[in-house]
């Protein structure tokens, strides 16, 4: 089994949509989460980390369900510029030496 | 700010030719990182370092990989004999120390081995 999963998509959304990415992680130890977004031919960069009581970045929110190994990402108002690949990722530790698990990720096209 | 340097960004070789790709973390930075990216096996761990020590090495997919960081500002990924299915991008990634501490990523390598 994956330590990370993700479904590939693609979502394709219009202008102002509102739109929700999930994703399932194997590991229970896990103890840190983060969601990264990639540009076409570009790196990966973080978007967000993803806390235990939910957070939200602007449009952005995130949220985690430690009992089912569940995180979500939800895109509120989508721009043009939000289409990407984002990407979800565990850490089991959360110790510097920790290593990143990152899901598929998920393709976003937001279309006018 | 330098961000994480890789190079060369776009490497075309053929079958069996030695390839070597190379990476400059940010300065500070105590953990290093490789990656391969492709479209069938999305984005794999393939070693990571620690203080110029390797810590991780099972994600190297054979003996034709190696990698070294002699010191804490240079690392290189090195395919020998290289083959048409390690076609990919390879990324380079470092974090500072600290706990849940961003990893960045440089730009990447596109490599095509014919």
């Amino acid at each position: 089994r994956k330590e990370v999963e993700q479904d590939p998509g693609p979502f394709n959304v219009p202008e102002g949509a509102t739109v929700a990415f999930n994703c399932t992680y194997s590991n229970s130890a896990s103890q840190s989460f983060f969601w990264y977004r990639q540009d076409c031919r570009k790196e990966p960069k973080l978007l967000m980390s993803v806390y235990s009581s939910g957070n939200e970045d602007g449009r952005f929110t995130a949220q985690l369900n430690r009992a089912s190994q569940y995180i979500s990402l939800l895109i509120r108002d989508s721009k043009l510029s939000d289409s990407a690949t984002y990407l979800c990722v565990v850490n089991h530790r959360g110790s510097t030496l920790g290593r990143l698990y990152f899901g598929r990720g998920t393709q976003l096209t937001v279309w006018p | 700010d330098a961000g994480v340097i890789q190079s060369p960004r776009h490497e075309v070789t053929e079958m069996g030719q030695e390839v070597t790709l190379r990476c400059k973390p940010i300065s500070g930075h105590n953990s290093l990182f490789w990656y391969r990216q492709t479209m069938m096996r999305g984005l794999e761990l393939l070693i990571y370092f620690n203080n110029n020590v390797p810590i991780d090495d099972s994600g190297m997919p054979e003996d034709r990989f190696s990698a070294k960081m002699p010191n804490a500002s240079f690392s290189t990924l090195k395919i020998q004999p290289s083959e048409p299915r390690d076609s990919a991008v390879y990324f380079c990634a470092s974090r500072g120390q600290g706990k849940d501490n961003e990893q960045f990523f440089g730009p990447g390598t596109r490599l095509t081995v014919l």
